[in-house]
């Protein structure tokens, strides 16, 4: 089961790069590795995806080293409005293997 | 376009009484997920469907939960019995196809058992 490890929380400073590892040691052939985002009483919501090296899209970057065992996703010059929970999630290896975890709470401060 | 729907978006229930949860994925959609979270927690996977099979219901946390799907579209979610612990907020999602697609999530359906 490739179960992953994100830091509980994280707080930063508006403007500021932001930096959130996930580490995903049992990851199999065949996973990809999501990240979520979850704003309070709301569904997650995608924010990238990737298989290996490095995926960028408008919203943030995706780095996964070679080995694949683990991620970290980069938001550049975070907002207020980047607050919110962020779920790595890797799978599937099979379909029941999709693990969300209990994520990373970003608080980015004025 | 229309984004996943579920459906109630509030349920109470006493202790012991059934409960079915709905879900309404965006039209073309193959895929469904149902999730449940808990209050301050992550999201725990429950089932997965691929059309109108789920080809492993072990997510399921007793049998006293069970899930459908039918003609490829809507899915109910149904628990039996109900537990305090049972208490959640349900989210369902759907994706394209496969498991790989990126999955839309819908509002959750907030379910207290008293």
């Amino acid at each position: 089961l490739a179960k992953t490890t994100q830091p509980i929380s994280m707080d930063s400073y508006e403007g500021q790069e932001v930096n959130i590892t996930c580490s995903h040691n049992n990851i199999a052939t065949n996973d990809y590795i999501t990240w979520y985002q979850q704003f309070p009483s709301q569904g997650p919501r995608f924010i990238i995806q990737g298989y290996k090296t490095k995926v960028t899209n408008e919203v943030a970057s995706l780095f996964i080293p070679a080995d694949r065992k683990s991620s970290t996703l980069s938001l550049p010059r975070v907002s207020l409005s980047d607050t919110a929970v962020y779920y790595c999630l890797v799978g599937p290896s099979g379909a029941n293997n999709l693990f969300f975890g209990t994520g990373t709470r970003l608080t980015v401060i004025p | 376009g229309a984004g996943v729907s579920q459906s109630p978006s509030n349920k109470v229930t006493e202790k012991g009484k059934d409960v079915e949860l709905r879900c309404d994925p965006i039209s073309g959609h193959t895929a469904l997920y149902w999730y449940r979270q808990s209050l301050g927690q992550g999201l725990e996977f429950l089932i997965y469907f691929q059309g109108n099979s789920a080809p492993d219901k072990s997510g399921l946390p007793s049998d006293r939960f069970s899930a459908e799907r039918t003609g490829g579209s809507v899915s109910t979610l149904t628990i039996q019995r109900t537990q305090q612990e049972d208490s959640a907020v349900y989210l369902c999602a759907s994706s394209l196809g496969g498991t790989h697609g990126e999955q839309y999530f819908g509002p959750g359906t907030r379910l207290t058992v008293t």
